[in-house]
């Protein structure tokens, strides 16, 4: 049974550290979608990729967010310096595309950050 | 642009009660309609999807119906069981891949 994995599960950190998550994506799937999940917002999409290309980053804050794919089976979303009100559950989803379109999305269990 | 409203919760029903989870959307175009369930301290797992008007998604005894005259894909079961208990999200896809959720409807089943 494929899964999306999640690095680390749960994440506690100081206000300014730098916050690394990693994703691994089903083998096969192209497309990549990192997602923030909190009480106040709900789940917000930050950013997705194809083929490891960013496609769309409009959701993240760019002054300390940064996503990356280094390969087809990794991807990483990190915090440069980390915030109180980055604390949330980020998740990444992985689905297969076929001529540019992405038919269903399948979560990883998410990872739990909170900043002191 | 898109967005969803689903019911507040938390919603409690006992064991072998019926569901009714509301979920309206407002979307240009003809997007898709998704139910994602997610358990306790895991991800989100695709429960059901409707691509167009009039389809019904179902699943593990779950249905939804795509109402495009209403505009809404109300989740429904007949009977749910204590290990139903999780939190169910309504989303839609309207052709940019991006999916729009609501804001979540925690359901606890009690035996």
């Amino acid at each position: 049974d494929a899964r999306v994995t999640q690095t680390p599960r749960d994440k506690v950190t100081e206000m300014g550290q730098e916050v690394t998550m990693r994703c691994q994506p089903i083998l096969g799937h192209n497309t990549v979608f990192w997602y923030r999940q909190t009480m106040m917002q709900g789940l917000e999409l930050l950013a997705y990729f194809r083929n490891r290309a960013p496609l769309d980053d409009s959701g993240m804050p760019k002054d300390r967010f940064s996503a990356e794919m280094p390969d087809a089976t990794l991807a990483t979303l990190k915090i440069q310096p980390s915030e109180p009100r980055d604390s949330a559950v980020y998740f990444c989803a992985s689905g297969p595309s076929w001529e540019g379109y992405t038919d269903t999305q399948y979560f990883g269990p998410g990872t739990r950050l909170t900043v002191l | 642009g898109n967005s969803v409203t689903q019911m507040e919760g938390p919603v409690t029903l006992s064991e072998e009660a019926f569901l009714t989870i509301n979920c309206t959307y407002t979307a240009t175009g003809y997007p898709s309609l998704f139910w994602y369930v997610q358990y306790p301290g895991e991800g989100l797992q695709l429960l059901l999807k409707a691509t167009k008007a009039d389809d019904k998604g179902s699943n593990k005894g779950f249905e939804a119906t795509y109402r495009k005259e209403t505009t809404s894909f109300h989740l429904e079961k007949g009977s749910v069981q204590v290990s139903d208990s999780a939190v169910y999200f309504c989303a839609l896809e309207g052709g940019s891949e991006k999916l729009v959720f609501g804001k979540g409807t925690k359901l606890t089943v009690n035996p």
